[in-house]
């Protein structure tokens, strides 16, 4: 299994205030990426990067930043959280020379009341 | 943009027979990647098998083996001599070639498979 772990696993929170997901890899891998996970939409891309400081956005990525200081370390952070993004949070990874495969995390659950 | 549509929401098999999940997509690309992705309940998404788009022979993994029809843009996952375990979501996922950069993967909704012992 690829080493990537996620932090909180499971996390509640109030509307409107800010919340910070990590995920930490070990493989030194240079593309890292937050995805989430609702029912009815599979998972949807929120950003990604693919390097230390260098980040995009996905399709979803209203309300929420990321940053990326460390090439192991990939946070997510939602402002000012609302109940819309209540979700499961994956995050992945991807290296150069694994023919374009992406390994996942374990997932966070998000509960945002 | 690219989808990917995957028509049945829930199936169900008999224990130690084959089953296939059907996944159809869209794009103009030529060169691209498709993937299958189990969840099981733990939620752990599971690379399950890979297909590159410019290699005519369909991909296999032990009991699990794709239907690549390029043309017809349909990437179907079969599974053989079915078991308990195999009881999960799965996802069909596209990506286009890196040559256009580090993309995204598109997934389909997903289709809960059920094993009947």
């Amino acid at each position: 299994d690829a080493g990537i772990t996620q932090s909180p696993r499971h996390k509640v929170t109030e509307t409107g205030t800010p919340v910070t997901l990590r995920c930490h890899q070990t493989e030194n891998h240079r593309y890292m990426y937050w995805y989430r996970q609702d029912p009815g939409h599979g998972l949807r891309l929120i950003h990604y990067s693919y390097g230390v400081k260098d980040t995009d956005k996905g399709e979803v990525s209203d309300g929420y930043s990321v940053s990326r200081s460390k090439t192991e370390d990939f946070l997510l952070t939602l402002e000012s959280a609302t109940s819309s993004q209540t979700s499961v949070y994956f995050c992945a990874i991807s290296g150069v020379t694994e023919q374009e495969t992406q390994y996942f995390g374990p997932g966070t659950r998000l509960l945002v009341l | 943009a690219q989808t990917v549509t995957q028509s049945q929401p829930e199936m169900s098999v008999q224990e130690a027979e084959t089953v296939t999940l059907s996944c159809t997509y869209d794009t103009s690309e030529s060169d691209y990647y498709l993937f299958w992705y189990k969840q099981p309940p733990s939620r752990q998404m599971i690379l399950v098998i890979r297909q590159e788009a410019y290699k005519q022979q369909n991909a296999t993994e032990n009991r699990f083996s794709v239907n690549f029809q390029k043309a017809a843009k349909s990437f179907s996952l079969k599974i053989s001599d079915s078991q308990l375990g195999d009881a999960a979501m799965y996802f069909c996922a596209y990506r286009r070639s890196r040559d256009f950069g580090n993309e995204k993967l598109t997934f389909g909704t997903g289709t809960r498979l059920t094993i009947i012992p």
